[in-house]
């Protein structure tokens, strides 16, 4: 069964610092991972989703690195915004048995403060 | 449509009454999620549908749950019997399948159940 562990549990920032997210998960069988936002109150929101053949995946102030063999992920946001304030999902994806398996982990809580 | 319906987007609900949730996929999107998510606990997978498979029901709580898909599109979640703790906000999600760039998972909005 795939464990997903998202380290820390919260974060809080001062505007405009860079950080790092982090994922791990105890299956390395998978074949993409995708990171989510969750506003309070709101839905998840797709932010990126990286292949396991990709090493990185880039949108705008996100980047997202993979490295399969070890079991982790990251998510590294330049110059934090209060508008990033959310909390953050990794989601690893697997096949098994023919249907895709996707995990979610418990998330990591990021207040960016102004 | 444009993204995951979902609806009621708001329910509440007697502690022994049946309730109904519905989620309307992306469309041509052949796999759709159903999860659940208790006040500040993270995300439950309740089931997963495939195409025509037999869908994946591993993560139904209980027999009071069930879920149906008609016409491999919309889907509805049916609670019988509800209970306090099925309070939660129940999330839908859809995305196509297969390995490509193509198979981002896109969630609705969630429905929002309160049980009194």
């Amino acid at each position: 069964k795939q464990e997903v562990t998202q380290i820390p549990a919260a974060l809080s920032v001062p505007e405009g610092e860079n950080l790092v997210l982090n994922c791990s998960f105890t299956d390395s069988a998978i074949y993409n991972l995708q990171w989510f936002r969750q506003d309070p109150g709101k839905g998840l929101t797709s932010l990126l989703l990286i292949q396991s053949s990709q090493r990185e995946q880039t949108s705008g102030r996100l980047n997202a690195s993979l490295d399969k063999s070890s079991g982790r992920s990251t998510l590294y946001i330049a110059a934090s915004q209060p508008g990033d304030s959310a909390t953050y999902l990794c989601a690893p994806r697997r096949d098994s048995g023919g249907y895709q398996k996707v995990t979610f982990g418990t998330g990591t809580k990021l207040q960016v403060i102004p | 449509g444009a993204g995951v319906s979902q609806s009621p987007s708001n329910k509440v609900t007697e502690k022994g009454k049946d309730v109904e949730l519905r989620c309307d996929p992306i469309s041509g999107h052949t796999a759709l999620y159903w999860y659940r998510q208790s006040l500040g606990q993270g995300l439950e997978f309740l089931i997963y549908f495939q195409g025509n498979s037999a869908p994946d029901k591993s993560g139904l709580p209980s027999d009071r749950f069930s879920a149906e898909r008609t016409g491999g599109s919309v889907s509805t979640l049916t609670i019988q019997r509800t209970q306090q703790e099925d309070s939660a906000v129940y999330l839908c999600a859809s995305s196509l399948v297969g390995r490509g760039l193509g198979n981002t998972i896109y969630f609705g909005e969630g429905s929002w159940l309160t049980v009194v």
